[in-house]
């Protein structure tokens, strides 16, 4: 089946430094792939949509400029959280769509930051 | 537009008796809908998913969702709770395409022994 990974799976960091998540599509490509963020004992919030050489399309309140996203191939798309703060402390899981008739999205096994 | 409601927040049963999970979706569109588990910090895992086959949809781990169209419904079954069952769960609904898809606040569910 298609299976999506995240790297890193947990990453502690100090306040005003950047973080960089990945997200890797394994065994198929995906032109379109998705970043949310769960906040404790909440659902999923999308923050963006990532297609692969454009820019990512993001969600209303999410800053651009704080959480910068890259989708440079098929199989790879980065979330940057760029000056980080304890308030960005959270659940980042990323999914990606096979594309064609599927509407399956693929979900990463998620990263947990932790901004001191 | 679109949108998923999960009627509860918190569902608790006895090992062993019926679970049942309720989802109500809106949708401008004919929709994909899915149920996602999730146990503690972890990642999304997919129980099931319907998308216009059969109406009644068997998922991993005994699992059954049955999409009612008159009812907007898309209620998660189970005949036996097992403990390993204890988790967040996840009603999805999918407009289809590339589109977003819209979460449900998510139901946990508590197995007691």
């Amino acid at each position: 089946g298609a299976v999506v990974s995240q790297h890193p799976s947990r990453v502690i960091c100090k306040s005003g430094t950047s973080v960089k998540i990945e997200c890797r599509s394994l065994d198929f490509q995906a032109t379109t792939m998705f970043w949310y963020r769960q906040f404790p004992k909440q659902s999923l919030m999308l923050m963006a949509t990532s297609n692969e050489g454009s820019k990512a399309t993001y969600e209303q309140g999410v800053e651009k400029d704080k959480f910068l996203i890259n989708h440079a191939s098929l199989t790879l798309s980065t979330l940057t959280v760029t000056s980080a703060h304890p308030e960005d402390s959270s659940f980042y899981i990323c999914s990606a769509m096979a594309g064609g008739q599927s509407t399956e999205q693929f979900f990463g096994p998620g990263t947990r930051l932790t901004v001191l | 537009a679109q949108s998923v409601t999960q009627l509860d927040s918190h569902v608790s049963v006895s090992e062993g008796t019926p679970v049942l999970l309720r989802c109500n979706y809106s949708s401008s569109y004919s929709p994909s809908l899915f149920w996602y588990v999730q146990h503690p910090n972890k990642g999304l895992q997919l129980l099931l998913k319907y998308t216009s086959a059969a109406t009644l949809v068997k998922g991993i781990n005994g699992f059954e969702a049955e999409f009612k169209k008159s009812e907007t419904s898309f209620h998660l079954t189970k005949p036996s709770a097992h403990m390993s069952d204890a988790a967040e769960y996840f009603c999805v609904v999918s407009p289809g395409g590339y589109q977003k898809v819209t979460f449900g606040t998510g139901t946990k569910l508590q197995v007691i022994p």
